[in-house]
């Protein structure tokens, strides 16, 4: 079975700022993860996903993720965040093999202030 | 686009009522999945499955059961509705894991028990 941790409940910043979101995960099988936002008041959307291949995935709006197996963990970070990434955001992790089940950290709230 | 589709926004239940939650899924994805999210708490998997008839439990099945009689639709049940099942409810479906595509989310249904 897979879990996830997700370090921080809330993180306030000011517009600009680099921002960090921490993940880690726990499997005994190789994984997938995979990080999305909920805008408030909006559904959940795909931020961006590791597969294989190269352990750093970006997303188009400028948010990238690292995969490090050794130290299983998958943070987000932008270099500098808008009023408009205020958001929920949420850590997921899946085995390899079908029939696993997609598991979600407890999220974060990211606060962007100007 | 692939489109995940809940059949209620909003519902208000009285307890102990038998409640029918509906997901359709217009993109003939294998897996589908029923969470319930509630603040501080993130997503939390209710039940999921990766094949018609298939079905196997979250971490918290209780009170819950689920229904696929036909690949694109997934039914979640609250057997005898209880207050404590008051949540935001999220369906989503995927495609096997490693698949290009993350998983899709209905924009959910907000279920009161009173």
């Amino acid at each position: 079975a897979q879990s996830v941790t997700q370090l921080d409940s809330q993180v306030p910043v000011f517009e600009e700022a680099p921002v960090e979101l921490r993940c880690n995960y726990s499997s005994s099988v190789s994984v997938y993860l995979f990080w999305y936002v909920q805008y408030p008041n909006q559904g959940l959307q795909l931020l961006l996903k590791y597969l294989s291949g190269s352990t750093l995935v970006e997303s188009i709006n400028g948010f990238e993720a690292e995969f490090n197996k050794s130290q299983t963990s998958f943070h987000l970070r932008k270099p500098s965040v808008h009023i408009s990434d205020t958001a929920e955001y949420f850590c997921a992790v899946s085995g390899q093999q079908a029939g696993t089940a997609l598991i979600f950290g407890k999220g974060t709230t990211l606060s962007v202030s100007s | 686009d692939v489109k995940v589709t809940q059949s209620s926004r909003y519902l208000v239940k009285r307890t102990g009522e038998k409640v029918f939650l509906e997901c359709v899924q217009d993109m003939d994805h294998e897996n589908m999945f029923w969470y319930r999210q509630d603040p501080g708490l993130g997503l939390r998997l209710i039940y999921f499955s990766y094949d018609v008839k298939m079905k196997e439990k979250g971490d918290i099945p209780e009170g819950y059961s689920v229904s696929r009689e036909k690949k694109e639709r997934f039914s979640l049940i609250l057997e005898s509705a209880s207050t404590n099942q008051t949540s935001m409810y999220l369906c989503a479906s995927s495609s096997p894991p490693g698949s290009l595509v993350g998983a899709f989310f209905g924009q959910g249904t907000r279920l009161t028990v009173v």
